[in-house]
């Protein structure tokens, strides 16, 4: 069965590091998504990502935040600058045309120091 | 009022019990409706799309009442590996993304 995949499982990042998150989605999905979910708390959209550009993104992602799709498979989240607070698991999803359902990725767990 | 609310739980069943639960939303313009499960430190995993007419796969039943801002889930006879937590998320208007309760924690016990 096809599945989201992600890349690195954990990051552990210093304070004001850039960090790069991979994503490879479902091969013929053309909706990708981030959530993040901070230990203890609910999963929370960050971004939306159609067409080669970004549909819809929440207030958590600000300037410090950027996705991109950098060739056919693999769709990224950069955080330019990291902040204690971007500590969390981030989770990539994606979802097929005609389908409302989104499947997510395993995960990468950031820690910032 | 919190856009997706779910029972708090935990819910420390027997095994072979039956068990419910509800879940509200506030966005009447919410499009669609799922029932997810997130075991500890892991993704949520989509376990049903929950339509109008209430739909059941195994022993699983999802109820919508779109009047009433209302989703439920009933699981019957549970088993051990049922234990995890029960996300409701629901379809925002407009764009594609998804809105997540805070979950509900069920155990099974043997």
């Amino acid at each position: 069965e096809p599945e989201v995949t992600q890349t690195p499982s954990h990051q552990v990042t210093q304070m004001g590091q850039e960090v790069i998150l991979r994503c490879v989605p479902i091969s013929n999905h053309l909706y990708f998504y981030w959530y993040r979910q901070i230990l203890g708390q609910k999963v929370e959209f960050l971004v939306s990502f159609y067409n080669n550009e970004i549909s819809e993104k929440s207030e958590i992602f600000d300037d410090q935040f950027s996705v991109e799709r950098p060739d056919g498979s693999n769709f990224t989240l950069k955080i330019r600058s990291t902040k204690l607070e971007d500590s969390a698991m981030y989770f990539c999803a994606s979802g097929g045309q005609g389908s409302n359902e989104q499947f997510f990725g395993p995960g990468t767990r950031l820690t910032v120091l | 009022r919190k856009e997706v609310e779910q029972d708090p739980g935990p819910f420390n069943v027997p095994e072979g019990a039956t068990v419910a639960f509800n879940c509200t939303y506030s966005n009447s313009a919410s499009q669609s409706f799922f029932w997810y499960r997130q075991d500890c430190r892991k993704e949520p995993k989509l376990l049903m799309s929950v339509y109008s007419s209430g739909n059941e796969d195994g022993r699983f039943t999802a109820q919508l009442n779109r009047a009433s801002q209302y989703i439920s889930l009933l699981i019957r006879d549970s088993k051990l590996s049922d234990s995890a937590t029960y996300l409701c998320v629901v379809l925002g208007g407009s764009a594609r993304q998804l809105t997540f309760g805070s979950g509900t924690q069920l155990t099974v016990l043997p």
